[in-house]
């Protein structure tokens, strides 16, 4: 029972790398979510999507983009890293959106030097 | 804009004792609550959902809901120091198109002193 599974763990980067955070689920969840948290702060919502195919902006979407070829993955690229993008990046995913709980990734620490 | 708001803490409690986390949502029409236990350097795990009016207990903790106010606590009995962390309220609505998400706080820092 994997459930969300994130990949790499830590990352650092330098300015201007571009890098692709990879998540996947094992649990036929419709819905899937990025979020970042930095330290000592809230989750902040990237992006979003209700089905493969379908995706849709959150709160903070500026250097980020995502796909959703398929049920399961749903990844995050970074183009151009910047300094203001270090954070902790976690994957989640919940069966509808709203209505149920969203499970959660263990995470990716990523540093932009 | 939907808000979550929860103070922030620091909230230290002695072992033993009740500890009381409270959350306040601005949007009537959110239907699904659910509190989240985060350990420093780990992510967010779910410990309670509720959805009605009311308590709602799972062994040492009660989440209680009252829509009316726009309230949602969370009581921890017996608090052990294994219960330091931070907590996160989040909630939901079944609204159509981006409303389908949750809306989550900021979180409270629980501390449980020996």
């Amino acid at each position: 029972n994997a459930g969300v599974t994130q990949t790499p763990k830590f990352r650092i980067l330098k300015i201007g790398q571009s890098m692709t955070l990879q998540c996947t689920q094992d649990m036929n969840h419709n819905y899937m979510y990025w979020y970042r948290q930095d330290p000592g702060m809230g989750l902040k919502l990237i992006y979003y999507s209700v089905g493969a195919g379908i995706t849709d902006k959150g709160e903070v979407p500026n250097g980020y983009n995502v796909s959703r070829s398929t049920t399961e993955d749903f990844p995050l690229r970074l183009e151009l890293a910047a300094p203001s993008q270090t954070s902790v990046y976690f994957c989640a995913s919940s069966v509808t959106g709203g209505d149920q709980p969203q499970h959660f990734g263990d995470g990716t620490r990523l540093s932009i030097l | 804009q939907k808000e979550v708001e929860q103070n922030s803490g620091p909230l230290s409690v002695p072992e033993g004792a009740i500890a009381s986390l409270n959350c306040t949502y601005s949007d009537r029409v959110s239907q699904s609550f659910f509190w989240y236990r985060q350990y420093s350097g780990k992510s967010p795990e779910l410990i309670m959902s509720i959805y009605s009016n009311g308590d709602k207990e799972d062994g040492r903790f009660t989440a209680q809901l009252n829509k009316a106010s726009q309230y949602v606590s969370l009581l921890i009995r017996d608090s052990q120091p294994s219960d330091s962390a931070t907590y996160l309220c989040a909630v939901g609505s079944i609204s159509s198109g981006s409303a389908r998400q949750l809306t989550f706080g900021s979180g409270t820092q629980l501390t449980v002193l020996p």
